[in-house]
């Protein structure tokens, strides 16, 4: 797996964008970045993925930099239930030794 | 589709007794994994399975876990002579098993140890 690097927590306005960074600088050319999230004493619920493009789907966009060795998930109007540990990963495809770090924990504020 | 499911919820068990925990995945998902989560930290991989075979398992904490899938649908990850230590949240999660591979995680089994 790619290491990567998370800010330990944020915070965000009800109704605001909520931007989440990711450092990934050792990511190989095949291994896709994952964001999951997970709400206290539940399992990580999957958000989306991608491997070069940005992408984009119901719940959030995630934009990969050209170089791919970061990105940034974006909840477009983050609401109280949006406050959650939020992960990214780039698990190995070969390996499948999934790593998970500690995440970053965002508190969606009023 | 009804997504991942676990069983037990929750278990308290007395030190140095035998627990078993249960994980039946998505019905056409081939992959199927086991994590364990402590208070504050992010899922810490243990085993997978392809189908009915065990591909990886050298991230099992030790000797006392095991983990089978044995006709490659539901599994099960047993720990013996469980410890204080044991205590924490097991979770399960399914894939296809494709490139790019998602994986759907269940509402995981939280072990106390007394």
């Amino acid at each position: 797996d790619a290491k990567t690097t998370q800010p330990t927590s944020m915070d965000c306005a009800e109704g605001r964008a909520a931007n989440l960074p990711c450092n990934h600088s050792t990511i190989s050319g095949n291994e896709y970045v994952y964001w999951y999230r997970q709400i206290h004493s539940q399992g990580p619920q999957y958000i989306i993925h991608g491997l070069k493009n940005n992408e984009t789907n119901e719940m959030a966009s995630l934009i990969i930099t050209e170089d791919r060795k970061s990105s940034t998930l974006i909840l477009p109007h983050a609401t109280l239930r949006d406050t959650a540990v939020y992960y990214c990963i780039a698990p190995n495809t070969g390996g499948f030794k999934t790593i998970f770090g500690a995440g970053t924990r965002l508190f969606v504020k009023a | 589709d009804t997504g991942v499911s676990q069983d037990p919820r929750h278990k308290i068990t007395k030190r140095g007794q035998n627990v078993t925990f249960r994980c039946d995945p998505i019905s056409e998902h081939n992959r199927l994994y086991w994590y364990r989560q402590t208070l504050g930290q992010g899922p810490e991989f243990l085993t997978y399975f392809q189908n009915e075979a065990q591909l990886e398992k050298s991230r099992l904490l030790s000797d006392r876990f095991s983990a089978e899938r044995p006709k490659g649908s539901f599994s099960t990850l047993e720990i013996q002579r469980t410890e204080q230590g044991d205590s924490a949240m097991y979770l399960c999660a399914s894939s296809q098993g494709f490139s790019g591979d998602t994986q759907y995680f269940g509402p995981g089994t939280r072990l106390t140890v007394l």
